[in-house]
């Protein structure tokens, strides 16, 4: 059964680079029947599609963040990454990896997520 | 975007008892293909999310028959024909027909 599993940076302040790592077991970041996404919760609000990568390469990025977000792909290491720069306490949430079945759509639902990890930002 | 509008935001539920959720989108979620691209998922109590329902009526694999998914277009419903105990957590619908995906601002079941 294919597991995900978050690592990475927990406690940022103002202005530096969110950097988290996505860790796949029982599955390949290379394969064509998974888009690997990012997706966060802030505290007490809705979740957020942050963005996905296909096949190593393609990426999709939600507008509202686009011009902060890199998702990339190792497949030595068979993970996937999220950087997000110049970062504020609005970006303060629990961010989860997910993996979406590559049907029609590249993105259709996301199973399986990792058990997340919160990033706090903080002066 | 996509606009997920869910109703109730909270609803308190009796073991035994059926509950039902309600999801609005501000569009229709049916993908050039024919299959709606509606989904539901159940977060528990300090748990990451669970995939309930796919394609608006499609149960994942392993999760009970008690859980049903209808609805077309716009207007969906999640039904639990006997609430459970296990079943408290927050419920949410997400579409998947284009991106950016969004979700529904989630319902809280929890047990009266």
């Amino acid at each position: 059964q294919m597991q995900l599993q978050e690592s990475g940076s927990r406690l940022l302040k103002p202005s530096e680079t969110l950097s988290l790592t996505c860790a796949i077991s029982a599955g390949s970041v290379s394969s064509g029947a998974y888009s690997w996404n990012w997706i966060r919760q802030p505290p007490g609000k809705d979740f957020e599609w942050i963005g996905y990568i296909y096949q190593t390469g393609r990426t999709s990025y939600n507008p509202s963040l686009k011009t902060r977000v890199t998702i990339s792909a190792d497949r030595s290491k068979n993970h996937f990454s999220l950087s997000l720069n110049s970062v504020t306490a609005a970006d303060t949430a629990v961010y989860y990896c997910a993996g979406s079945k590559v049907g029609a759509a590249l993105v259709g639902w996301f199973d399986p997520w990792g058990q997340g990890i919160l990033a706090t930002v903080s002066s | 975007d996509i606009v997920m509008t869910q109703s109730p935001l909270s609803l308190p539920v009796t073991p035994g008892e059926p509950a039902s959720i309600s999801c609005r989108s501000s569009q229709s979620l049916v993908y050039s293909n024919g299959n709606t691209y509606l989904a539901w998922y159940l977060q528990k109590p300090g748990q990451s999310p669970q995939l309930l329902i796919y394609f608006a009526s499609y149960r994942a694999p392993g999760v009970p028959d008690r859980f049903s998914g209808s609805g077309s277009g716009t207007e969906f419903t999640l039904k639990i024909s006997r609430v459970e105990a296990e079943d408290v957590g927050v419920y949410y619908c997400m579409q998947g027909v284009e991106t950016p995906i969004t979700f529904g601002g989630g319902t809280k079941v929890d047990i009266k």
